[in-house]
């Protein structure tokens, strides 16, 4: 058990439908930051948020946005969503952002565009 | 080309036998994971190491800074081990520290036969 709680494990929606990822860190973490991985990508760095504050921006779609809450606790907003956007939607938190942490990632959600 | 590359892709291996996965980078790094993944999904950090050689149990992870490039080793190997292996490099950003996000390469899909 790696500490990082990401919920939900499934979710299976449409296109045009916006849905929001939740993961919460590992005590102790303050930084957070969320990967997708798809079949034909692989594993993607999106976003990376310290104690509150945007820190890092990969190669995310203007459609998501994330937010890192006071309590650290992290949200990614997928909005219009198309098929392409299936895939397994990784969290991983480590304690500062700028040091060598090691990261730890929760489960993942699996996000099934029909 | 990918900045993180791994070789080989696929790898079927008997019990016992000694393993080999190497990951060669082009861009400057910080660090280097070795993660696991599981069938189910679930990623574990295995390794992070940003010189010389680190072991834990059956695992290790050696990694030369000047020819960019680590390797994996498992030896007396398992079925158990059957999984996903996948090397990621935390970019070293031009001010000498990192941001802490991770590039990953492609993964190498380990089959152990009893």
């Amino acid at each position: 058990d790696s500490g990082v709680t990401q919920t939900p494990k499934h979710l299976i929606t449409a296109t045009g439908q916006r849905v929001t990822l939740r993961c919460s860190p590992r005590s102790g973490d303050l930084s957070v930051y969320w990967y997708q991985q798809s079949l034909d990508q692989g594993l993607q760095f999106l976003i990376q948020y310290y104690n509150g504050e945007e820190r890092a921006k990969g190669n995310i779609l203007e459609r998501f946005s994330a937010q890192q809450f006071p309590d650290l606790h992290s949200e990614l907003n997928l909005s219009s969503l198309e098929l392409g956007d299936s895939a397994l939607y990784f969290c991983a938190s480590s304690k500062s952002g700028v040091s060598y942490q090691p990261q730890h990632f929760g489960d993942g959600t699996r996000l099934s565009i029909l | 080309k990918n900045e993180v590359e791994q070789s080989p892709q696929n790898l079927t291996a008997q019990e016992g036998e000694f393993i080999t996965i190497n990951c060669s980078y082009s861009v400057g790094i910080s660090a280097l994971h070795w993660l696991q993944q599981h069938p189910g999904g679930g990623i574990v950090s295995l390794f992070m190491l940003s010189s010389g050689k680190k072991k834990h149990g059956r695992l290790i992870a050696t990694i030369n800074i000047q020819e960019k490039h680590s390797s994996l080793h498992i030896t007396a190997s398992h079925p158990r081990d059957s999984a996903v292996y996948i090397c990621a490099a935390l970019l070293r950003m031009n001010y000498g520290g990192s941001q802490g996000n991770l590039i990953f390469g492609k993964g190498t899909k380990l089959s152990v036969k009893p």
